[in-house]
This record gives C-alpha cells, structure tokens and sequence, in this order.
C-alpha cells in the first residue's frame, strides 16, 4: 500500500545538536509539507515543496534546513539555531494540484525531545 | 490577525447533542478549504472537503461562506467516538499551494 513513512517515530537530541528526520512517500505526490505541532497547539507550516529541487519558507523555518533532491523524499534537518525544538513533527504530502484531489496525507510523526 | 482562527474550545457535549465550530480565514484568494480530524498524539486525517455549495457525509456538514470568509462543521447526532480536535485547513491558492492550519477545536462528547 502506497503511503508516508517518518522516521525515527520517536528522538531524544542533546542541546546543540543537529538531528536529520526522514520523510519518504510512495505515493507519486509532487507536493510535501513539514508541520510542527507543539501540545495544545495546531500545527505550523515550517517548509514546503511543490516540485523536485525547489522549496519554499513556511511560517517558522528559521532553525530548519530542508532538501528536496528525489520526488519520493523531504527529509528535514532541526538545527542547534533552533531554540525551542522539541515537539511533534508531521510530514505530509498532496496529489498533484491538477488532479482534482486537493487533500493532505500526513505520516505518523516524529517526536523530537531535547534533553 | 491570524490567516486562520478557529473556536477555542474545548467543547464538552452529551451523546447525541448536536455542536458546530466555525473557521474564518483573512486570505480572500483562498480557493479550497478542509476539515481534519486529529486524535490525540496522532496524525491529522481528512474529514472532508468543504465545498462552495456547502456539502453533507452522514452526520456531518460542512458549510463555506465566502462573503464573511468563514467555514463551518455541523455535527448532529454526536457519538462518543467523535472525540477529538477538529482542525479547519485553508490553501492559500495565491501562495504557491502552501495550506495553513488553525489551531484546533477539541471535542469531547460524554456519555
């Protein structure tokens, strides 16, 4: 079954720390999200990228790092700039604008816990 | 002003009741709009698509009104399973395909 796949599930990170998490889709979308949710909260837009090789700026992107060098994969690196990271993590990924399907699918997250 | 606000919450009901929340958005451009259900310490899933005629799956309807830029979920006949928070989704169309989330309704229906 075509799907999202976050790796790891859970993360723990010493301060300073750079840490790198995985975001991998089968499903042939061309457009991928990372949010960030903190508890309580609804979740903000960090980066996002609509085709291979180009990416944009969500609402709080400083502190992230993202590439996006294969259609299949938006991995996402938390850098020691960023000064509150510890929260839940949600890649997502959309069909194609022009299929008539304009929804999200999200993957099971990754919580990050800085230590 | 936030580009998409939904009720606070929470929102405590008995089984059966019947509740609603409302999302306004500040985008005029936006083009398509969402309702995701989230459970706790799980991912968003898609609990409909929400449409200019305004559209119904079963106990749910979702209502759009683009002259006061605002959405609105109806749900009737609330089952304990409805637990949950309820987050509007809006595409800000002139913004390249980038969607924001509002901060989440939760529900809690009690027996």
């Amino acid at each position: 079954d075509g799907g999202i796949t976050q790796s790891p599930k859970y993360l723990f990170r010493k301060e300073g720390q750079n840490v790198t998490l995985s975001c991998e889709q089968n499903l042939n979308h061309d457009a991928m999200y990372w949010y960030r949710q903190d508890p309580g909260q609804g979740l903000r837009l960090i980066y996002y990228s609509q085709i291979v090789n180009d990416f944009q700026k969500g609402d709080i992107a400083e502190g992230y790092s993202v590439s996006r060098e294969k259609k299949e994969s938006f991995p996402l690196t938390v850098t020691s700039a960023q000064k509150n990271p510890t929260a839940f993590y949600l890649c997502a990924s959309r069909r194609p604008l022009d299929s008539g399907a304009n929804v999200l699918t999200f993957g099971a997250g990754s919580r990050l816990t800085v230590l | 002003r936030k580009e998409v606000e939904q009720d606070p919450g929470p929102f405590n009901v008995p089984e059966g009741a019947t509740v609603a929340f409302n999302c306004t958005y500040s985008n005029s451009a936006s083009q398509s709009f969402f309702w995701y259900r989230q459970d706790c310490r799980k991912e968003p899933k898609l609990l409909m698509s929400v449409y200019s005629s305004g559209n119904e799956d079963g106990r749910f309807t979702a209502q759009l009104n683009r002259a006061s830029q605002y959405i609105s979920l109806l749900i009737r006949d609330s089952k304990l399973s409805d637990s949950a928070t309820y987050l509007c989704v809006v595409n800000m169309d002139n913004q390249g395909g980038k969607l924001i989330f509002g901060q989440g309704t939760e529900l809690s229906v009690k027996p």
